[in-house]
């Protein structure tokens, strides 16, 4: 066990629909990192917040977007699903602001049908 | 933006057989390679990292080789075990917009026959 915990595990969903996927950090983690995970495109990064902060935008959609709150748990919020999103969704946690040593929780997959 | 190249994309190899994964990377500044292991169903866990000030890093079985002029660098894993086989990514952490990021290559399946 990694110490971040993702959930739901599984999201089914349809096709212009929206869906929040949670991740809480290893404790004492300040940063929280997104990666979408598809079969031919392996671990995409979408973005990273550090202490509630955005850090650092990757390759992730004007469709989607994230926040992290307070206590350090973030949220990804996916809208107008298309059947091109459904991937596993990984979100990671590391103590400092760049990315080093990352702990990935077990992962979200989303099926949008 | 950094891009990261892995070869190969599988590999097969015979139980207490070394196994050697390669990458390659474009951005000269980039600074961290970490190697991460991903079996069926499961997270990614890093296994081991090297920082571009060092040109080798051994743990156990596994080691990673660097070579900053060449900008490649290298996971070999001797005296394989079945326990070995999954999906193994490199990754390279480089500075843009004044951040890092780290970006990862598309996988290495390696698959450790009995």
């Amino acid at each position: 066990d990694s110490g971040v915990t993702q959930t739901p595990k599984h999201l089914i969903t349809a096709t212009g629909q929206r869906v929040t996927l949670r991740c809480s950090p290893r404790s004492g983690d300040l940063s929280v990192y997104w990666y979408q995970q598809s079969l031919d495109q392996g671990l995409q990064f979408l973005i990273q917040y550090y202490n509630g902060e955005e850090r650092a935008k990757g390759n992730i959609l004007e469709r989607f977007s994230a926040q992290q709150f307070p206590d350090l748990h973030s949220e990804l919020n996916l809208s107008s699903l298309e059947l091109g999103d459904s991937a596993l969704y990984f979100c990671a946690s590391s103590v400092g602001q760049n990315p080093e040593k990352l702990f990935f929780g077990s992962g979200t997959q989303l099926s949008v049908l | 933006g950094e891009n990261v190249e892995q070869h190969p994309s599988t590999l097969s190899v015979q139980e207490g057989d070394s196994a050697v994964i390669k990458c390659t990377y474009s951005d000269s500044a980039s600074n961290y390679f970490p190697w991460y292991k991903q079996e069926l169903g499961k997270r990614p866990q890093l296994i081991i990292d090297i920082r571009s000030n060092v040109g080798e890093k051994k743990d156990q079985r596994i080691a990673v080789t660097l070579n900053k002029t060449a900008k490649h660098f290298s996971l070999h894993i001797t005296e394989t075990q079945p326990e070995d086989s999954a999906v193994y990514f490199c990754a390279a952490r480089y500075s843009g917009a004044g951040s890092y990021q780290l970006t990862f290559g598309k996988g290495t399946k390696l698959s450790v026959i009995p």
